[in-house]
């Protein structure tokens, strides 16, 4: 089975603080993604990659960029943690377009 | 521009009863249409999904059919289960692409014994 592993379940931070979520998938595939799901407003796309050092904006990339330095690894980072990004973020990766994507299991994440 | 809309949660239900959950859509062109579930704890996993109208897709004893008439994607299925209990997510996209997925705000499913 593919896994998508998140680094942490649950994250407490402090305004202002760099905060970096880890997501690994063991399955060779090309296309990553970084979602945050909020009560009432579903999964909105932060960013996605499509390979290694690619990234494209998803809807709601303010406030946050991503790495991507190898195809298992794909990394979302708060440069400076407000509490407004306060929420559940979901990892997910496929092989290709048209192909159905694999979650993690989330990193609740709290900003203090 | 594209969007999905889900019947507000929670739903609550007895085991063995039937279950609708409604979705229907917005979309220019011909959109793929999807259906994930998230159990406790869990990621979200594809549940069954239909990419042109009239398609039905079906897995675990759900079904959802592509309606383009009604612009509809209910998920239905006819006897439930403890285990069911979960978050349903109704989703689109257009064409093949899985780069811009659309989603619904999620429905939670509490099924009780």
């Amino acid at each position: 089975d593919v896994k998508v592993t998140q680094s942490s379940r649950y994250l407490v931070k402090r305004t202002g603080e760099k905060v970096f979520l880890e997501c690994v998938q063991d399955m060779d595939h090309e296309n990553m993604f970084w979602y945050r799901q909020d009560p009432g407003l579903g999964l909105r796309l932060i960013y996605f990659s499509y390979d290694v050092k690619m990234k494209e904006k998803g809807d709601i990339p303010e406030g946050y960029s991503v790495s991507r330095e190898k195809k298992e690894r794909f990394s979302l980072i708060l440069e400076s943690a407000s509490t407004n990004q306060t929420s559940m973020y979901l990892c997910a990766s496929s092989p290709g377009e048209g192909v159905k994507l694999f979650f993690g299991s989330g990193t609740q994440l709290s900003v203090l | 521009g594209n969007s999905v809309t889900q019947m507000e949660g929670p739903v609550t239900l007895s085991e063995e009863a039937f279950l609708t959950i409604n979705c229907t859509y917005t979309a220019t062109g011909y959109p793929s249409l999807f259906w994930y579930v998230q159990y406790p704890g869990e990621g979200l996993q594809l549940l069954l999904k239909a990419t042109k109208a009239d398609d039905k897709g079906s897995n675990k004893g759900f079904e959802a059919t592509y309606r383009k008439e009604t612009t509809s994607f209910h998920l239905e299925k006819g006897s439930v289960q403890v285990s069911d209990s979960a978050v349903y997510f109704c989703a689109l996209s257009e064409g093949d692409s899985n780069y811009q997925l659309i989603w619904g705000a999620g429905t939670k499913l509490i099924i009780k014994p």
